[in-house]
């Protein structure tokens, strides 16, 4: 089936340093959908992705959809201690799916050390 | 608008008991989807509801069921409640059904099964 595979599970960066995160899909995507789940919280929706390589960016988040629409990228740009959390991807897939309309990556959960 | 609710927010139970966990959709938003959440497993689907039919199943056992009321209202219901039931549930909604709709997270239930 239709898997959204995420790396890393986990990164741990000082303050100020760059941060990456990276989907891939099996399969192409209608979308991708960028969600952050603070710890404790639950997940918050970021952006949506929608055409084939488009760029968006917000603040110091950079996100990008692949050409082929099948990865997707997060970079946050000289984190902060408010970025702390877990960052999932999300990508649209077939309905009716057994995954859903969403297919989640396991997610990348960021540390960030003051 | 008010954001999306759910309740309980904690709930203990033992094996066996069952357990029935309410969820409120953002005004105007007919879709309700489920997920269970877990340190190792992630966010999984459980199912989704649109216009009180459930359009979208995952792949978990017949002890995990739901509905959706006329108003978008939906709740779950776990039988026979298993140790590894224990997890963060989180309730979603979205404006319709389809392809990669942005999902609004409620806070969660966060059910422990003892």
């Amino acid at each position: 089936g239709q898997q959204v595979m995420q790396i890393p599970q986990y990164q741990h960066v000082q303050e100020g340093e760059d941060f990456t995160t990276y989907c891939n899909s099996s399969t192409t995507l209608s979308n991708i959908q960028w969600y952050k789940q603070r710890p404790g919280g639950h997940p918050v929706f970021l952006i949506q992705l929608v055409k084939s390589g488009e760029v968006k960016k917000q603040k110091r988040l950079t996100f990008q959809f692949g050409e082929a629409k099948k990865n997707s990228s997060l970079h946050i740009t000289a984190t902060q201690t408010t970025d702390v959390g877990t960052y999932f991807c999300a990508g649209g897939g077939s309905y009716g799916g057994s995954q859903g309309n969403l297919i989640f990556g396991k997610g990348t959960k960021l540390s960030v050390k003051p | 608008k008010a954001g999306v609710t759910q309740t309980p927010r904690y709930l203990i139970k033992t094996r066996g008991q069952q357990v029935t966990l309410s969820c409120s959709p953002i005004s105007g938003h007919r879709s309700v989807s489920w997920y269970q959440q877990t340190p190792g497993q992630g966010l999984q689907f459980l199912f989704e509801y649109f216009s009180e039919t459930q359009r979208n199943k995952g792949n978990f056992p017949g002890r995990f069921s739901g509905r959706q009321f006329s108003n978008s209202r939906s709740e779950m219901n776990v039988s026979t409640l298993e140790l590894g039931d224990s997890a963060l549930y989180l309730c979603a909604s979205s404006y319709s059904t389809g392809f990669g709709e942005t999902q609004y997270f409620g806070p969660g239930t966060r059910l422990l099964v003892l």
